[in-house]
């Protein structure tokens, strides 16, 4: 079975840092693209950052370029993301989703997606 | 960026009815556009890729079309488990961007 767990997510303070992390199963993780998309309490989906199969291409929401970094390792079928400089405006529930191809996040679909890991900022 | 814009935001219907949520982006994506449909508390299940192809497993009921900048999700007969909210989500160009979100509520 396809099957994405996220964890790592939390209460921490603004200005503060955070790892939360995406663990992959069912599938060859390094020929998909990922994602992180997340959902502040009430609010609609937005993309955060996506992470071509190979890892060698990353990609940034504005809200985020320079505070979160993407990353995965192949061999542990595992995608994280750094959270850096945390705002109040970062608390979301934060989903990682597998693409239904390998390179930049265009052009494909999101076909399956984690329960997601809830992260709040607060002081 | 691209901006999607998706309306109505909220619609009340009845089981059996036929309903049209539209999509519009801000300019044109070609058919680079993807449907998820989310429940409350749930992830979003991925629906329709490309504009209108049917992702397998989901039912016949649910159609999509459309090209360029205007896009629409019909479902042909509303069932029960069709009460949620639908996305739409353009895959033309960084940052992937999401329209703001159509609730379906039973009327």
């Amino acid at each position: 079975e396809v099957q994405l767990l996220e964890s790592g997510g939390g209460l921490v303070q603004p200005g503060g840092s955070l790892r939360i992390s995406c663990a992959a199963s069912g599938f060859t993780f390094s020929k998909f693209a990922m994602n992180w998309v997340r959902q502040a309490p009430g609010k609609g989906l937005e993309w955060v950052s996506g992470i071509s199969g190979s890892g060698g291409n990353t990609y940034y929401a504005d809200s985020v370029k320079g505070r979160f970094t993407i990353s995965r390792d192949n061999s542990r079928n595992t995608l994280f993301l750094q959270m850096n400089s945390l705002r109040v405006e970062d608390t979301a529930v934060y989903y990682c989703s597998k693409m239904t191809g390998s390179g930049s996040p265009t052009l494909y679909g999101m076909d399956v997606w984690g329960q997601g890991t809830t992260v709040t900022v607060s002081s | 960026d691209i901006q999607m814009t998706q309306s109505p935001s909220s619609l009340s219907a009845s089981v059996g009815d036929r309903i049209t949520i539209t999509c519009r982006a801000s300019q044109s994506i070609s058919t680079s556009l993807n449907w998820y449909q989310q429940k409350p508390g749930k992830a979003p299940k991925f629906l329709i890729l490309t504009a209108s192809s049917l992702q397998s497993g989901v039912p016949s009921r649910f159609s999509g079309s459309g090209s360029g900048t205007d896009f629409t999700l019909t479902i042909s007969s509303l069932q029960p488990e069709d009460f949620a909210t639908y996305y739409c989500q353009q895959s033309y160009s960084t940052p992937l961007t999401f329209g703001g979100g159509t609730k379906v509520e039973i009327k």
